[in-house]
């Protein structure tokens, strides 16, 4: 059961332009969400994260939007560029005042911008 | 910056060999994890730690087993590797859990391909 869905395998955008990547969650419970970045040959990196008590959080170029009605959450990077092409991966947990709860990791959206 | 260190970055083992995967990080950070990558599958969890000596089952440990004898080192250990246990392994590590406020850090990946 895939609790953090990344529908799109792949997005191609022009640079300059608006990329933006999708994530749906089906648990209610989740709490926390992130976005990592990941280059081939090299360990995802964090990018940027968003807690359910918010529904935007911006830094720089990333902006994370998250929808609780509807389960969504979105990446956008505005403006595109060369180097943001990458494997996509956002993450989901509960969280806790602990903060030692299991991350859920989506499939991951391949993000190709063409120069 | 921490740095997350794998200590191979492919292997090629028959089925049915002990492999030990090695992992180091510099940073002095409580918790280590075990994850695998695969197509259409995204990052799942095998094995974690929060403390030495201390291991935890992730949603994946079937034919997976885990050391944890020092803090810096968290050691993944495939009892009889089979030919489905071929995968990109990504160690990582965090201070504090892995939730909103810890992000984790990870390692370049292990490449292994069991034949």
């Amino acid at each position: 059961d895939q609790q953090v869905k990344q529908n799109s395998p792949s997005l191609s955008v022009q640079e300059g332009r608006i990329s933006i990547l999708n994530c749906d969650y089906t648990n209610s419970m989740f709490d926390y969400f992130l976005w990592y970045k990941k280059y081939p040959a090299e360990g995802p990196t964090f990018l940027i994260s968003i807690s359910s008590i918010k529904d935007k959080n911006e830094d720089g170029r990333f902006t994370v939007f998250l929808n609780k009605s509807a389960k969504h959450l979105s990446l956008h990077i505005v403006p595109s560029q060369p180097g943001d092409s990458a494997v996509y991966f956002c993450a989901a947990t509960p969280g806790s005042r602990f903060g030692n709860e299991k991350l859920t990791f989506g499939t991951g959206t391949r993000l190709t911008i063409i120069p | 910056d921490v740095k997350v260190t794998q200590s191979s970055r492919y292997l090629v083992k028959r089925t049915g060999e002990k492999v030990f995967l090695e992992c180091v990080q510099d940073m002095d950070h409580e918790n280590m994890f075990w994850y695998r990558q695969d197509p259409g599958l995204g990052l799942r969890l095998i094995y974690f730690s929060y403390d030495v000596k201390m291991k935890e089952k992730g949603d994946i440990p079937e034919g997976y087993s885990v050391s944890r004898e020092k803090k810096e080192r968290f050691s993944l250990i495939l009892e009889s590797a089979s030919t489905n246990q071929t995968s990109m392994y990504l160690c990582a590590s965090s201070p504090n859990g892995q939730g909103y406020n810890s992000p984790l850090h990870f390692g370049n990946g292990t490449r292994l391909t069991v034949t």
